[in-house]
C-alpha cells in the first residue's frame, strides 16, 4: 500500500525566512511525484510532477527535488502569499490514482 | 475557461437524505475523479473515470455512486447520506490518467 507522510504539519516563517517541506513516500515503483498548493476554500492546483530520483523542478521562490525516499518543497525568501497548504501525492506503477498526504499549512508573516 | 465546476458549493443534509454533487469540466479531459477531504487525512479517491463510459472505485467507494453522463460532466450521488460522510468534496479532471488533476473549488457537505 502506497504510503505519503508530509511534515512538519505546520510551519509559520517571517517573510524572507527560507525553508523546506518534506514529503517521504512508500511505494513499489514511482510512477510520478506530484506538489500541488491548496488555499483556503479552494481546490488544489498543480505545481510540479517529479519522475525520477534527482530531478528538480522551480518555480519562482518555489523549488522541488526528488530522491528515492522522499521529496523536498524548498521555498527561498517567501512572502506572505506563498502563505497556503503544500500537498504532496504519489503515483504507484499501476498509474490509476494519486495517494495524497495530509499536507503542511505554511504561514508566512509579514 | 471555467476549468472545473462544481455545484452546489455548501450542503447540508439529514441522515438518510439523498442528493447528487454535480461536476462538470470545459478542458475537453478525458479522466475525471472524486476525491474526499477530511482534516488529517488528506484527499481520498471516492471513484474515477478513466475515459466516458468507464466507472471504478477508488480507496473509499462505500456509501457513493457515480455516473459519467458525457465526456464533460460526472456526476456524485449519496444515497442515504449519513454523518460520516460530512466532508469536503473535490472533483477533478486530467487529460489522461497519468496527468495532472485539475480541481473544482468544492463542496463543503454536512449531514446531520
Amino acid at each position: 500500500e502506497d504510503q505519503v507522510t508530509q511534515s512538519p504539519e505546520a510551519l509559520r516563517l517571517q517573510e524572507g525566512e527560507s525553508s523546506s517541506l518534506n514529503c517521504s513516500y512508500t511505494v513499489s515503483g514511482l510512477r510520478g511525484l506530484f506538489w500541488y498548493r491548496q488555499d483556503p476554500g479552494k481546490g488544489p492546483e498543480f505545481l510540479f510532477t517529479l519522475y525520477s530520483a534527482g530531478e528538480e523542478k522551480e518555480k519562482e521562490r518555489l523549488k522541488a527535488t526528488l530522491t528515492k525516499k522522499e521529496s523536498f518543497l524548498h521555498i527561498t525568501a517567501p512572502k506572505p502569499e506563498d502563505s497556503a497548504t503544500y500537498l504532496c501525492a504519489v503515483q504507484g506503477p499501476m498509474g490509476r490514482q494519486l495517494t495524497f498526504g495530509s499536507g503542511t499549512q505554511l504561514t508566512v508573516l509579514p | 475557461n471555467a476549468g472545473v465546476t462544481q455545484t452546489p458549493k455548501f450542503q447540508v443534509l439529514k441522515t438518510g437524505q439523498s442528493m447528487t454533487l454535480q461536476c462538470a469540466q470545459d478542458m475537453n479531459h478525458n479522466s475525471m475523479y472524486w476525491y474526499r477531504q477530511d482534516p488529517g487525512m488528506g484527499l481520498r479517491l471516492i471513484y474515477y473515470s478513466a475515459s466516458e463510459g468507464t466507472t471504478d472505485k477508488g480507496e473509499v467507494p462505500n456509501g457513493y455512486n457515480v455516473s459519467r453522463l458525457n465526456k464533460r460532466e460526472f456526476s456524485l450521488r449519496l444515497e442515504s447520506a449519513a454523518p460520516s460522510q460530512t466532508s469536503v468534496y473535490f472533483c477533478a479532471s486530467s487529460e489522461a490518467q497519468r496527468e495532472k488533476l485539475f480541481f473544482g473549488s468544492g463542496t463543503q457537505l454536512s449531514v446531520l
